[in-house]
């Protein structure tokens, strides 16, 4: 079954550098996205992305976060200079069609400890 | 904006039980409702996608129904088995923004004793 690939599975960085985090959604897939989890919080979401730019982002989205689709496989979400409360569990997801009823695909997420 | 419940929050029963698992919605202008498993630390294992004109899906011990008009869905796990211990989330993907985001519940986290 198709899966999506999240690199690096546990990512640790000092408050105020910068981190890139890497998704290979499904292969056939055109709407992508990033959600995160705080630890004992809800899943939220960020952003979702198509056609090579954002089509909605949340509240959480701030100018600090980024994200491309640099080639024709992986997709980023890049923070600019982390802070301690974006230590978080990040997923990301895909999905052939978005106004629709498919379902969405998550990768195992990456683990961000910002220290 | 939606928001979506899961009751309870923590469920601990004995192997071989049913069990029902609960999610509300307050915006029933929904494209589907998809149950997920995350076990502690993991990702989400999609479980069962059930679209907004079906009233239930099956997947082996796991069934899920879903009633939009009155903003609920119930996930029924036949028989439990320790190795169903995790957390159980539930989420709804919306019709009321373009890019159709998921909105997530807090999850029930599910204990099944040998």
């Amino acid at each position: 079954e198709p899966e999506v690939t999240q690199t690096p599975s546990h990512q640790v960085t000092q408050m105020g550098q910068e981190v890139i985090l890497r998704c290979v959604p499904i292969s056939n897939h055109l709407y992508f996205y990033w959600y995160r989890q705080i630890l004992g919080q809800k899943v939220e979401f960020l952003v979702s992305f198509y056609n090579n730019e954002i089509s909605e982002k949340s509240e959480i989205f701030d100018d600090q976060f980024s994200v491309e689709r640099p080639d024709g496989s992986n997709f980023t979400l890049k923070i600019r200079s982390t802070k301690l409360e974006d230590s978080a569990m990040y997923f990301c997801a895909s999905t052939l069609r978005t106004r629709s009823a498919d379902g969405y695909t998550f990768g195992s997420g990456t683990r961000l400890t910002v220290v | 904006k939606q928001e979506v419940t899961q009751i309870p929050a923590a469920l601990s029963v004995p192997e071989g039980e049913n069990l029902v698992l609960n999610c509300s919605f307050t915006d029933s202008a929904i494209y589907n409702l998809q149950w997920f498993r995350q076990d502690p630390g993991k990702g989400l294992t999609s479980l069962l996608l059930i679209q907004s004109s079906q009233r239930e899906q099956t997947s082996g011990r796991l069934n899920a129904s879903l009633d939009k008009s009155s903003g609920r869905s119930t996930l029924y796990i036949a028989a439990s088995q320790p190795g169903d211990s995790a957390t159980y989330l539930c989420a709804v993907k919306g019709r009321e923004t373009s890019g159709s985001r998921l909105t997530f519940g807090e999850g029930t986290q599910l204990t099944v004793n040998p």
